[in-house]
């Protein structure tokens, strides 16, 4: 069964801490996205890593793949309070077909507080 | 800039009925899907959807479930007899790459503001 673990699933950060988030997955993949979520409103894609290796940078968020350990990171810069929000990992797993389908963690909430 | 919009916003309806939720995915994409969250947990892949055919579907997907592309523009998602447990958010995503085709953003999609379904 192809499971997606993240990482710490609740975090609470000071203003200008830094921080990472993982996301584990259990199946070869070269694929991976980062979304995230406000409350009661819909995923913004913020990372596309696509290799091995591929690291993402925007604002005071990193995000990085290693496929070989199946893992990806999302590092978090100096925090700041409007960074609040759900964060997603996705794994773009094939079930069967060509059209990749997004198998996504459980979500890691991150409250930060100043 | 394009989006991918939804109706209704938010559809309640009781037990046994049919709903058709309506999507309205990016214009130049040609790879559709629908996930659903239920309240505090994670985003569950439903079925894909190319060429006026699904491609692939979870488990979750059963018969009571079907999608259409009834014209050039729209996407929906029929559920014909609703239960109490299909009350959830649902995400409408599209994309112009499927993935392993390649593609520069290999298969990133875009969530369209999603329906909440509430089922009584």
């Amino acid at each position: 069964e192809l499971k997606v673990e993240q990482n710490p699933l609740f975090l609470s950060m000071q203003e200008g801490k830094n921080y990472t988030i993982y996301c584990n997955y259990s199946t070869t993949s070269d694929r991976l996205y980062w979304y995230r979520q406000d409350p009661g409103k819909s995923l913004e894609s913020l990372f596309v890593l696509l290799s091995n290796g591929a690291v993402k940078q925007e604002g005071r968020l990193m995000a990085s793949l290693d496929t070989k350990a199946r893992l990806s990171t999302l590092h978090i810069t100096a925090a700041v309070h409007d960074l609040s929000a759900t964060y997603f990992c996705a794994v773009d797993i094939p079930l069967g077909g060509s059209q990749g389908n997004l198998i996504f963690g459980k979500g890691t909430k991150l409250s930060v507080k100043p | 800039e394009p989006e991918v919009t939804q109706t209704p916003s938010h559809q309640v309806t009781q037990m046994g009925q049919e709903v058709i939720l309506r999507c309205v995915p990016i214009s130049n994409h040609l790879y559709f899907y629908w996930y659903r969250q239920i309240l505090g947990q994670k985003v569950e892949f439903l079925v894909s959807f190319y060429n006026n055919e699904i491609s692939e579907k979870s488990e979750i997907f059963d018969d009571q479930f079907s999608v259409e592309r009834p014209d050039g523009s729209n996407f929906t998602l029929k559920i014909r007899s609703t239960k109490l447990e299909d009350s959830a958010m649902y995400f409408c995503a599209s994309s112009e790459y499927p993935g392993l085709a390649g593609g520069p953003a290999g298969n990133e999609q875009f969530f369209g503001p999603g329906t909440r379904l509430t089922v009584l």
